[in-house]
């Protein structure tokens, strides 16, 4: 089976761009985590989503990142504009329910370099 | 509130040796469970182990061996008989039912190299 999937892998990009992540979690979950990991802050929780509705946001740092779930296998999240202390490895994680106790599988991460 | 505590930052040992993680965990909540993770340095996050908080038991898994201890709340993992592909970040997490947050709390990890 295939585990969750994210796109690009690797990106640079320069101050003030765009940036759009994406994922694709296991079939058959119902619930997608968007996670940040950084040497200073460790692994910090961005947003879930529970049966595509977003549940808990609080974790975005501001307005500059967004998240969507159009549907349920497939998931982006925006940062506009970027910056460098944007920078970081961002993972994305799915589980089969909508508790937080279930077992979150991750993604291999996308490696973000803002110069 | 919950946490999670990795003291150990970095351990070396040297290949066929044992090894012991250390994690500490605090919560409130009466339910919760607890996970290992494994960080390759291919960057990925390998699922270990999820243990709930009625489970004392200790569990085996090869040369993985996973003590739970609620009396000092501490869910320590061990490799038996390390291997050089055993060189990884190692995150302890938990995860409370009755908070209403639907996530993980990591610890900060404990990167153990095995010396061939």
């Amino acid at each position: 089976d295939a585990g969750v999937i994210q796109s690009p892998r690797h990106e640079v990009t320069e101050m003030g761009q765009e940036v759009t992540l994406r994922c694709k979690p296991i079939s058959g979950h119902n619930s997608l985590f968007w996670y940040r990991q950084t040497m200073m802050r460790g692994l910090e929780l961005l947003i879930y989503f529970n049966n595509n509705v977003p549940i808990d946001d609080s974790g975005m740092p501001e307005d500059r990142f967004s998240a969507k779930m159009p549907n349920a296998s497939f998931s982006t999240l925006k940062i506009q504009p970027s910056e460098p202390r944007d920078s970081a490895v961002y993972f994305c994680a799915s589980s089969h329910g909508t508790s937080g106790t279930d077992t979150q599988y991750f993604g291999p991460g996308t490696r973000l370099t803002v110069l | 509130a919950q946490k999670v505590t990795q003291a150990q930052t970095e351990i070396s040992v040297v290949e066929k040796e044992d090894v012991t993680l250390d994690c500490v965990y605090e919560t409130r909540d009466t339910t919760y469970y607890l996970f290992w993770y494994k960080q390759p340095p291919s960057g990925e996050l390998v699922f270990l182990i999820r243990r709930n908080s009625f489970d004392e038991q200790n569990e085996i898994s090869g040369r993985y061996s996973w003590n739970f201890q609620k009396s000092t709340s501490s869910f320590n993992f061990t490799i038996t008989a390390s291997q050089v592909v055993d060189s990884a970040v190692y995150f302890c997490a938990l995860s409370a039912f009755q908070t209403g947050a639907n996530n993980l709390f990591f610890g900060t990890g404990t990167r153990l190299t095995v010396i061939p």
